[in-house]
This record gives C-alpha cells, sequence and structure tokens, in this order.
C-alpha cells in the first residue's frame, strides 16, 4: 500500500521560530510536492521538487524554503514563523509523466501563536 | 493561477445528479479531479489528458475540452458516501506540478 507521511498531525510553534515540516514517501517517486490549504483558498502549492537537490517555487513560496537531500524525503521549512503561516501543510509525491495520480499526506495542522 | 471552479458549493438529495465544473485561463494539458473528505487526505478521482485518454474510476465520469480549457465531473445517481469537498488541478507541458482550484463542496443529504 502506497504512503506518504508526514512528521506530525499538530504542531503548534510560535512566531519567530524556524519550524521544519518533514515529509517521506515509500514509492520511489521523482516528484514531491507541499501545498497549503485554508479555506475557501484551495489547495495552493508552495514548492514542488522533480530530484533530489532539485526544486522549483509554486504560487506562494514566500517565507518558505525546502530541502530535498535524499529522494523519499522532502521538507518544508519556515524561516520564521508567523501568525499567517497558521494552515493545514499537505505534502504530495507523483510519479513523473502527465498521466499519474498524486498521493497526498495526511495533513500538518500548524498553529503560530 | 488557479483553475476556477464552479459552483462553490452544492446540497443534493442522495440519488441526484451533480456536475462540477473546472475553467483555465491558461492551455489545458491534463486535468486531474480529487476528492477530499472532512479531515482526510484528498484522494484520486480521474486523469483526462490533452488528446482523449482519461484513466480513474469507472463510476467517475468526465469531459475535458481542450477548446474551451474546460473539464467537468459527472457524479450521477450521487450517494451519501459522495459528499466532500471537490478540486480540479491543472497540468502544464511540463506536466510536473499540477495547480488545484478552490474547491467546491458536496453535501448529499439522505
Amino acid at each position: 500500500d502506497v504512503k506518504v507521511t508526514q512528521s506530525s498531525r499538530y504542531l503548534v510553534k510560535r512566531t519567530g521560530e524556524k519550524v521544519f515540516l518533514e515529509c517521506v514517501q515509500d514509492m520511489d517517486h521523482e516528484n514531491m510536492f507541499w501545498y497549503r490549504q485554508d479555506p475557501g483558498l484551495g489547495l495552493r502549492l508552495i514548492y514542488f521538487s522533480y530530484d533530489v537537490k532539485m526544486k522549483e517555487k509554486g504560487d506562494i513560496p514566500e517565507g518558505y524554503s525546502v530541502s530535498r537531500e535524499k529522494k523519499e524525503r522532502f521538507s518544508l521549512i519556515l524561516e520564521s514563523a508567523s501568525t499567517n503561516q497558521t494552515s493545514m501543510y499537505l505534502c504530495a509525491s507523483r510519479t513523473s509523466g502527465r498521466a499519474y495520480e498524486q498521493y497526498f499526506g495526511p495533513g500538518t495542522r500548524l498553529t503560530v501563536t | 493561477q488557479q483553475p476556477v471552479q464552479s459552483p462553490q458549493a452544492v446540497i443534493l438529495r442522495e440519488g441526484e445528479d451533480a456536475v462540477i465544473n473546472c475553467s483555465s485561463s491558461k492551455a489545458l494539458y491534463s486535468v486531474h479531479w480529487y476528492r477530499q473528505k472532512h479531515g482526510e487526505a484528498p484522494v484520486f478521482l480521474m486523469i483526462l489528458l490533452k488528446g482523449g485518454e482519461q484513466k480513474g474510476h469507472e463510476k467517475i465520469s468526465a469531459s475535458f475540452n481542450e477548446k474551451k480549457q474546460q473539464s467537468s465531473l459527472y457524479l450521477t445517481a450521487s450517494q451519501l458516501s459522495y459528499s466532500g469537498t471537490y478540486f480540479c488541478g491543472t497540468g502544464g507541458p511540463r506536466d510536473d506540478k499540477i495547480i488545484f482550484g478552490k474547491g467546491t463542496r458536496l453535501h448529499i443529504l439522505p
């Protein structure tokens, strides 16, 4: 059974803290993605990676960075967390190629106080 | 740019049909449909590709109009289990990333 796991389901951090969200997939997928989900705004792409150490910005990269040192792991980093980054964060992975489905992790609900 | 979904929300009775639309301001190369139930991760429903190829669940149907840059998802004889938020995502020529819309909330009443 395919799996995308995320390090935490719920996370509470203080303003200004550095925050790491981890995502691991066990399907040997080339592509990995980080989305942010907010009510009424849908799924917005933050960053994606198409290979180890390769990344591209999505639609809302400001305030975030990513790291992909190993194929199975993709990390989202909030350099200095702010209250407007309180959100649900979803990781996903997918085989390279147009006709393949994307698998999502369970999400991390991050609250920044 | 996010594709535009309509309607934003719809309430149906069990057994009724629903159509969810997705339109893009850019040329479409692929359209991806997902359903998310409350508190769960989005789950794949269907992929439609430029050129006519489709891949997905047998009980779900969808259309892809390349000229109009639109896709529609058809849910017939809806069941209670169809409730959730439906997202369409569009892929560009490089297909590496999928940009999702804001979602359509579907609520099925018994």
